[in-house]
């Protein structure tokens, strides 16, 4: 079946600092997602990307629908305590099932 | 006032007995879902309801059986549980396509 996968798995950064992070697939999705989920909650959504190429902002947040189709980026900028949590890549197809990322941990030192 | 909420938040029990969790949406949503997040936190949809439409991922046992009394409720229940089956459950709505999901809080089920 479809599989995502992101990277990195985890990361300890310093407050202030830009994040990066990615996720990739060998198949192509026409549906990009970024969640973030806190401890002890469900998921949220964050930005939701559905065309090749778009590149969207959430406050600092920024994600980008690569070109092939087959990978998606989260930037966060200036990141402050509250930025911690798992944050995961979803991508879905049109009357398929969504397929989440294994998530890559964000922890942020002050 | 709560989306989607989920009783119990947590659930121990003992390995052979029968449990439910109950799910609610508010949202007026038409899709219903139930996600599985293990201890690594990989999160796997197990089934989505829609319009009496029930969508199963082929690897969920079959001593799990959503049942949905009407569309605002999308109800797990697991016969015989198994230790394997101890993992936080997570009941998600959204519109007709799933891209707009919305989590509720998870129910953490232990089998002992």
């Amino acid at each position: 079946g479809q599989q995502l996968n992101q990277s990195p798995q985890s990361m300890f950064i310093q407050e202030g600092e830009d994040v990066s992070m990615n996720c990739t697939s060998s198949s192509i999705f026409n549906t990009w997602l970024w969640y973030k989920q806190d401890p002890g909650e469900g998921p949220v959504l964050l930005i939701a990307l559905y065309k090749a190429g778009e590149l969207t902002s959430n406050g600092r947040l920024t994600a980008q629908f690569g070109i092939t189709r087959k990978d998606s980026f989260l930037n966060i900028s200036a990141s402050i305590p509250s930025d911690v949590g798992i944050y995961f890549c979803a991508g879905y197809n049109y009357g398929q099932n969504f397929v989440f990322g294994p998530g890559t941990r964000l922890s942020v030192l002050p | 006032d709560t989306a989607v909420s989920q009783t119990p938040k947590y659930l121990v029990t003992q390995m052979g007995n029968d449990k439910s969790i109950k799910c609610e949406q508010n949202l007026g949503h038409d899709t219903m879902y139930w996600y599985k997040q293990d201890s690594k936190k990989f999160l796997k949809i197990m089934f989505s309801y829609n319009n009496k439409e029930l969508i199963i991922n082929e690897t969920v046992p079959n001593r799990f059986s959503p049942k949905s009394p009407d569309k605002a409720h999308l109800n797990l229940h697991i016969n015989s549980l198994e230790l394997g089956d101890s993992a936080v459950y997570f009941c998600a709505s959204s519109q007709a396509r799933p891209d707009t999901q919305y989590f509720g809080p998870g129910t953490r089920l232990t089998v002992l």
